[in-house]
């Protein structure tokens, strides 16, 4: 079974633009989970989607947005990027067997090295 | 409330001999708990996690951890280090809250293993 697959890798961006971020969750997989992870702050979560719908969210500014399609696949939007959001960003999937509050192992992709200058 | 602690934030140890990282847990609800280990640029990667089925939790590479609940602690350990290991290691708490599943990750502890 193919894992979490996150895509591009690698981004550089300059201050002010905007960006999306791609995630493919392992196959069968219905919840996706984002975290943004620097130095400073380790790992911090900032949303989950099950089925659609944004079930759960972090602590972050409204400029982090993101979606889930109908094959569960995700995206997140970070608009009018700033310096300190700069970091790598981890997607992960879990199955949901026993619906949104189920403690199921999260599983994580490789991320998205995001630089902003 | 919901909390992890990881004792150590660099632990150094050298080739072949035992591994000890250390993690206390708060949680108002019944847990699981996990560790992951992440190389550097790279993802994290599932070590083993506990679910009430058994205090004592075998994982990957040889890594296991006992959960103990009159600690309140879930600390990793491996009998004998290997250079492959070196790696930052993350503790990591799960609970239903609000009909939501809470996940609070530690901060991490920095493996390095000398040769």
């Amino acid at each position: 079974k193919a894992g979490v697959t996150q895509t591009p890798r690698y981004l550089i961006k300059t201050r002010g633009q905007q960006v999306t971020l791609s995630c493919s969750p392992i196959s069968g997989h219905r919840s996706v989970s984002w975290y943004q992870q620097t130095p400073g702050q380790g790992l911090q979560f900032l949303f989950e989607y099950f089925s659609e719908t944004q079930r759960n969210k972090g602590n972050f500014p409204g400029r982090f947005s993101g979606r889930q399609f109908s094959n569960s696949r995700s995206e997140m939007n970070v608009s009018t990027l700033e310096l300190g959001d700069s970091a790598l960003y981890l997607c992960a999937s879990r199955g949901l067997a026993g619906g949104p509050a189920s403690t199921d192992t999260q599983y994580f992709g490789p991320g998205t090295r995001l630089t902003v200058l | 409330a919901q909390s992890v602690t990881q004792l150590d934030s660099h632990v150094s140890v050298s080739e072949g001999t035992p591994v000890l990282l250390r993690c206390n847990y708060s949680s108002s609800y019944s847990p699981s708990l996990f560790w992951y280990v992440q190389h550097p640029n790279k993802g994290l990667q599932l070590l083993l996690k506990y679910t009430s089925a058994a205090t004592l939790v075998k994982g990957i590479n040889g890594f296991e951890a006992e959960f103990k609940k009159s600690e309140t602690s879930f600390h990793l350990t491996k009998p004998s280090a290997h250079m492959s290991d070196a790696a930052e290691y993350f503790c990591v708490v799960s609970a239903h809250s609000g009909g939501y599943q809470k996940v609070t990750f530690g901060i991490g502890t920095k493996l390095q293993v000398i040769p």
